[in-house]
């Protein structure tokens, strides 16, 4: 079956502008969780939606924002974009969520460059 | 929340030879606890996961053990080969996934 599908793979954008990354999970899964991989901070977790809704939110700026759609797809937004936000964006996706004992699926991430 | 911890942060085998990563964790709730390997370029691959009501579990030359007293578990790669080269990290679920700091691993041929 599928993997998670994110878009873009590569993103250059200009300090204060927004961008909005894409992630398609495993068909079935219910909950997409978003990661901010850097080289100083490692996986930093951002949030996690299931079934259209927030479930837990991680230590980052309100900058940050997601959603889910009914299908399960989810966007991660990111406004007034800062020099610090360049960093390797992943999602993960779930059954029943990362939380609860089962298996999270990783996708090949979007690379955010911001110049 | 969990704390974990990940140790060594890189390591250096000859091809063959055994390599070792270890992680403790703080939250004794936590009972599921997964390895994932990360290639250049790609996403964390799920590579063996283990469950609080197991000590150890093998998959070919990689196993996992779990300690469930002392917090803490580990992978263990046997016979290893060049393309195990690369960054492994552990993770305890609580709520969220809480990744250890990662190790690079990198085969000798």
């Amino acid at each position: 079956k599928a993997g998670v599908t994110q878009t873009p793979r590569y993103l250059i954008k200009t300090r204060g502008q927004q961008v909005t990354l894409s992630c398609s999970p495993i068909s079935g899964h219910r909950s997409v969780s978003w990661y901010q991989q850097t080289p100083g901070q490692g996986l930093q977790f951002l949030f996690e939606y299931f079934s259209e809704t927030q479930r837990n939110k991680g230590n980052f700026p309100g900058r940050f924002s997601g959603r889910q759609f009914s299908n399960s797809r989810s966007e991660m937004n990111v406004s007034t974009l800062e020099l610090g936000d360049s960093a390797l964006y992943l999602c993960a996706s779930s059954l029943e969520g990362v939380g609860i004992d089962t298996e999270a699926f990783f996708g090949q991430g979007t690379r955010l460059t911001v110049v | 929340g969990e704390n974990v911890e990940q140790h060594p942060s890189t390591l250096s085998v000859q091809e063959g030879d055994s390599a070792v990563i270890k992680c403790t964790y703080s939250d004794s709730a936590s009972n599921y606890f997964p390895w994932y390997k990360q290639e250049l370029g790609k996403g964390p691959q799920l590579i063996i996961d283990i469950r609080s009501n197991v000590g150890e579990k093998k998959d070919q030359r990689i196993a996992v053990t779990l300690n469930k007293t002392a917090k803490h578990f580990s992978l263990h790669i046997t016979e290893t080969q060049p393309e195990d080269s690369a960054v492994y990290f552990c993770a305890a679920p609580q709520e969220k996934l809480t990744f250890g700091t990662g190790t690079r691993l990198t085969i000798i041929p």
